[in-house]
């Protein structure tokens, strides 16, 4: 079983709908939850953190994580073709320090 | 402003040659790390460190090597280039503060390896 772990897409949505992209974890004792955004060709970068159980809200994203169940999601709202990129989870595990594992991305595609 | 620069963004090599990544930033940060990115793999650690002086093995690091002689540089060497070693990389730093460790990601070097 893969540490973290996405479905590689790609999501397709319409302009305006909500996306929605999920993440699980193996390690139940991971401590923080990463969402980066990479657009083709360009590096990740961060645009969501989250490390406690709920909904954690910023502008169209919101992550949400449920350690009990394991897994952590991103939404977007009123998705736009600027959000079409692949979004990548990262976990840091516990031991890890400052290591983050990060899961193969999910590929998002919104249809104008 | 602050930034993290990698160099060369393009390098075409062949097999057996040994072959350095350079990896710069001006953040001031103490962590710093290289990853590889593949189709279907996603980023995978090669190699990290902590401070100058400290250099720690990642999950794919065989084959590679680095080393860390002041805050600014982590130089990723290929020891003796395979083609299996053709990706893109990417060197990325941050700060030591609590739970929050946002990694600052540089540009990224293609490399093949003929």
């Amino acid at each position: 079983q893969k540490e973290v772990e996405q479905n590689s897409g790609p999501l397709s949505v319409p302009e305006g709908a909500i996306a929605s992209l999920n993440c699980t974890y193996s390690d139940r004792g991971s401590q923080s939850f990463f969402w980066y955004r990479q657009y083709s060709g360009k590096s990740p970068e961060l645009i969501m953190f989250i490390y406690s159980n709920g909904d954690k809200e910023d502008g169209r994203f919101t992550a949400q994580l449920n350690k009990a169940s394991q897994y952590v999601s991103l939404l977007i709202r009123d998705s736009q073709p600027s959000d079409s990129a692949t979004y990548l989870c990262a976990v840091r595990v516990p031991g890890g320090y400052q290591k983050v594992t990060f899961g193969t991305g999910t590929k998002l595609q919104v249809i104008p | 402003d602050a930034e993290i620069t990698q160099s060369p963004r393009h390098k075409i090599t062949e097999t057996g040659r040994q072959v350095t990544l350079a990896c710069h930033q001006t953040w001031n940060h103490n962590n710093m790390f290289w990853y590889r990115q593949d189709l279907g793999h996603g980023l995978r650690l090669i190699h990290y460190s902590y401070g100058v002086q400290d250099t720690n093995k990642g999950e794919v690091s065989d084959g590679y090597s680095v080393s860390r002689s002041n805050t600014e540089d982590l130089p990723l060497t290929l020891e003796s280039a395979a083609s299996s070693q053709t990706s893109v990389y990417f060197c990325a730093s941050s700060e030591t503060s609590g739970s929050y460790n946002e990694q600052f990601f540089g540009p990224g070097t293609r490399l093949t390896v003929l």
